[in-house]
């Protein structure tokens, strides 16, 4: 069993709708990154968090330390935001990573 | 503008050859990572360096080596050793804190058998 679970593995949305993954670890962490991989393999860090909140643009993450449970909500969901999105958890140096989700947004 | 190079972008070895991946980083941060990604499968680490002249095997170095003979460089070589070596591999970098800090990924090599 992974340290850190994602769902769901894919995800297909019409542009517009409001999109929520999912992210559950088992071990104790000390933030929780939100990662963004484009399909040419380059990825981008989008969130870290340690408690409660974040939002950028149309991005919100949300944790919640005591279920160990993270949310990545894209609001008004845009073709251009089709990528695999992956979560990951680090106490130091140790990184744990999901799986990813591949979101395709389909105009 | 600051970040991470990885070249080549793609890379072909041949049975029993060694090859090496580049990463440069001019971010100025002190710990660097390489990552391999499989299908299906999470990052998983390979070597990380936190400083220069050092670094520590990760979950999966067997086959793999590194040098961190400069802050800006932490080559990846895939040797002969490696028996299943295609995947995507990704050079990661961070500041050294005691605060968490995001990781800065670049854009990957692909690795193939020829």
């Amino acid at each position: 069993k992974n340290e850190v679970e994602q769902s769901p593995q894919n995800l297909t949305a019409q542009e517009g709708e409001f999109i929520t993954i999912n992210c559950s670890y088992s071990v104790g962490i000390s933030a929780l990154h939100w990662l963004q991989q484009h399909p040419g393999g380059g990825i981008v860090s989008l969130f870290m968090l340690s408690s409660g909140k974040k939002k950028h643009g149309r991005l919100i993450a949300t944790i919640n330390i005591q279920e160990k449970h993270s949310s990545l909500h894209i609001t008004a969901s845009h073709p251009r935001d089709s990528a695999v999105y992956i979560c990951a958890g680090n106490t130091g140096n140790q990184f744990y990573f999901g799986t990813g989700t591949s979101l395709t947004v389909i105009p | 503008d600051g970040g991470i190079t990885q070249s080549p972008k793609y890379l072909f070895r041949k049975e029993g050859q060694n090859v090496t991946l580049s990463c440069e980083q001019n971010l100025n941060h002190d710990a660097m990572y390489w990552y391999r990604q499989d299908p299906g499968q999470g990052l998983r680490l390979i070597y990380y360096s936190q400083i220069v002249n050092d670094f520590q095997k990760g979950d999966i170095a067997e086959g793999y080596s590194v040098s961190r003979e400069k802050k800006e460089s932490f080559p990846l070589t895939v040797t002969s050793a490696q028996k299943n070596p295609t995947a995507f591999y990704l050079c990661a970098s961070s500041i050294v804190t005691r605060e968490n800090q995001p990781q800065h990924f670049g854009d990957g090599t692909r690795l193939s058998i020829l």
